[in-house]
């Protein structure tokens, strides 16, 4: 059973405009959430994570929300630009930072100039 | 920044053959974990180690072994390759110094395909 579910398996957005991807868990244990990019024949590149202490975490154009209640999460990229067409993985881990990580199933999004 | 670097990048095998896969983790990094990334799929967790020791086991078969060194590196062994293995091995790095666990890091990935 895939304990993080990413529904949305594409994307495409407008350069300039919002993207929104979304991740939903079924373990309450997780306590350490992140985001992962990752480019054809390359490795995952960690964008951002968030703690479930927190409920929103910010690094320049990218924002992590969590909300442990519904047990979702979500990262909005505003502006939007053509780099960062890619697949974005949503991963959870129990055991903090340090834990070993469950991956979504990744969304891949498209931003046309 | 140096980053987590792995050897070889494609592998070819056969059936019934064996393959083994170099991790060698950022600078200072003290723990290793590798994942398998099968076709369409997302990356798996195989296994991990901290410190030299197998520090958490995953979805990693039987025929597969993997150590950590005194030099922090890593290696998979897989024995007795079946065409179910062929996918791509990512090796990530973390550290814990100062106390504070860090974010895992991946490398490039090795692409296995078993013929």
């Amino acid at each position: 059973d895939q304990q993080v579910k990413q529904n949305s398996p594409s994307l495409s957005v407008q350069e300039g405009r919002i993207s929104i991807l979304n991740c939903d868990y079924t373990n309450s244990m997780f306590d350490y959430f992140l985001w992962y990019k990752k480019y054809p024949a390359e490795g995952p590149t960690f964008l951002i994570s968030i703690s479930s202490i927190k409920d929103k975490n910010e690094d320049g154009r990218f924002t992590v929300f969590l909300n442990k209640s519904a047990k979702h999460l979500s990262l909005h990229i505003v502006p939007s630009q053509p780099g960062d067409s890619a697949v974005y993985f949503c991963a959870a881990s129990e055991g903090g930072s340090q834990g070993n990580l469950i991956f979504g199933k990744g969304t891949k999004l498209s931003v046309k100039p | 920044a140096a980053g987590v670097i792995q050897s070889p990048r494609h592998l070819i095998k056969e059936k019934r053959e064996t393959a083994t896969l170099k991790c060698y983790p950022i600078p200072r990094h003290d723990t290793v974990y590798w994942y398998q990334q099968g076709p369409g799929q997302d990356p798996q967790f195989l296994i991990s180690f901290y410190e030299k020791m197998q520090s958490d086991k995953g979805s990693i078969p039987d025929r597969f072994s993997a150590q950590q060194f005194s030099d922090y590196h890593s290696e998979l062994n897989m024995s007795s390759l079946e065409l179910g293995d062929s996918a791509l091995y990512f090796c990530a790095s973390s550290s814990t110094s100062g106390g504070a666990p860090d974010t895992q890091y991946f490398g490039p990935g090795t692409r296995l395909t078993v013929l």
